[in-house]
């Protein structure tokens, strides 16, 4: 079975302070790919990254950066610099079923960013 | 934008009424999904289509039919809705600009009083 824990139920900073989101996977497939996404006020789901197993390297995209280490089964979203348009519900998602995405989610983290 | 809508957005009804939501898209994207997001629980999937008349079921099926009778199309049924299915209803495709990656409908709230 396959699992995503976001311990963190609720992060507030003020803004322009760097947060990090952590996420923990459990998977006993060896190939896998992780996702994050962010859930605004307005409530759609928006897809930020896709990260497969295969792919260690760290990734920065512009104040969002993303750190995957396989050895502790944690992909941690970083965001510097925090501004309000950052608040959100942050969800990570796990899949191994290559060809149809099942996707398990975590139960998020519900990011406020005070002005 | 991965041109999925889902209708209707919005929802009230009572207990043991039929619901139907819809699901369409645009893009002839083969794989469908039906998400449930309720608080302390994220999103757990209901059921999934790979295909026209190709459908199998998620995590939390009980309860909910679907079907998938055109590429573009497909519907959740809640053949006699209860209490606990009060939740917002995603729906998803897979494909689009990353075609591994699951893009998101809108949406919809639904209360059963």
């Amino acid at each position: 079975a396959q699992k995503v824990t976001q311990a963190q139920t609720e992060i507030s900073v003020v803004e322009k302070e760097d947060v990090t989101l952590d996420c923990v996977y459990e998977t006993r497939d060896t190939t896998y790919y992780l996702f994050w996404y962010k859930q605004p006020p307005s409530g759609e789901l928006v897809f930020l990254i896709r990260r497969n197993s295969f792919d260690e390297q760290n990734e920065i995209s512009g104040r969002y950066s993303w750190n995957f280490q396989k050895s502790t089964s944690s992909f941690n979203f970083t965001i510097t610099a925090s501004q309000v348009v950052d608040s959100a519900v942050y969800f990570c998602a796990l899949t191994s079923n290559f060809g149809n995405e099942k996707l398990t989610f975590g139960t998020g983290t519900r990011l406020t960013i005070i002005p | 934008d991965a041109g999925i809508t889902q209708s209707p957005r919005h929802k009230v009804t009572e207990t043991g009424t039929p619901v139907t939501l819809r699901c369409h898209q645009t893009e002839n994207h083969r794989y469908m999904y039906w998400y449930r997001q309720d608080p302390g629980h994220g999103l757990r999937l209901i059921h999934y289509s790979y295909g026209v008349k190709d459908t199998d079921k998620g995590e939390v099926s009980d309860g909910y039919s679907v079907s998938r009778s055109k590429t573009e199309d497909f519907l959740l049924t809640l053949e006699s809705a209860t209490s606990s299915q009060t939740s917002v209803y995603f729906c998803a495709i897979q494909g689009g600009t990353s075609t591994d990656t699951q893009y998101f409908g809108p949406g919809t709230r639904l209360t059963v009083l």
